[in-house]
């Protein structure tokens, strides 16, 4: 069965700070690999996406995802975290096409001045 | 840039009683889905739906819950008789036929049964 771990509940950083937000996954294939962030009172707001091909994909607002097959990760960073990036970050994936996603427990990003 | 919206954004109700989540997805997108996050714990699937059929249904998706496309624009779910526990964030997403794969969620409604 599909499954994502996301092993850190809450994060600090400071701001101007680089950030790692860990995933790790179970399945069976090569998966579909995505990352949402959920601001406060917010949806889910799509950062990126791995399909296949270069393994380090780039998002918006400046974030980056590495698909490690030999890991089973797929971490997303920022080189230097502004204050509005605090937020909740979800790691989910997919078989691809028309099929639901698994999401992990997400990851709290606080960032301090 | 278009984006899923959906209402109301909170509802509170009783327990027992019928709730009616809308949603509006993008509009040339064809494959809608439905999520819910209790508090404090992972977004789930509960729906998927293509072509007026479900299309996958998760364990949670019993008989107290069905979708509905009504016109050409809006998604529904219908919790027809609503428990402690549906008290939840419920989030639609919808899919493209070129993109099925990426899902795009609204901003949810959060529904509170007392």
């Amino acid at each position: 069965a599909q499954s994502v771990t996301q092993p850190d509940i809450h994060i600090t950083v400071s701001e101007g700070a680089s950030l790692e937000l860990r995933c790790n996954y179970s399945y069976g294939a090569t998966p579909y690999l995505f990352w949402y962030v959920q601001s406060p009172g917010q949806g889910l707001q799509l950062l990126l996406k791995y399909f296949s091909g270069d393994t380090l994909v780039q998002g918006i607002k400046g974030f980056e995802a590495e698909f490690k097959r030999s890991q089973s990760s797929f971490n997303l960073r920022k080189p230097s975290v502004h204050w509005s990036d605090a937020a909740e970050y979800f790691c989910a994936v997919g078989p691809g096409g028309f099929q639901k996603l698994v999401f992990g427990t997400g990851t709290r990003l606080l960032v301090s001045p | 840039e278009p984006e899923v919206t959906q209402t109301p954004s909170h509802q509170v109700t009783q327990m027992g009683q019928e709730v009616i989540l809308r949603c509006v997805p993008i509009s040339n997108h064809l494959y809608f889905y439905w999520y819910r996050q209790i508090l404090g714990q992972k977004v789930e699937f509960l729906v998927s739906f293509y072509n007026n059929e479900i299309s996958e249904k998760s364990e949670i998706f019993d008989d107290q819950f069905s979708v509905e496309r009504p016109d050409g624009s809006n998604f529904t779910l219908k919790i027809r008789s609503t428990k402690l526990e549906d008290s939840a964030m419920y989030f639609c997403a919808s899919s493209s036929p070129g993109q099925q794969e990426t899902q795009y969620f609204g901003p949810g409604t959060r529904l509170l049964v007392l």
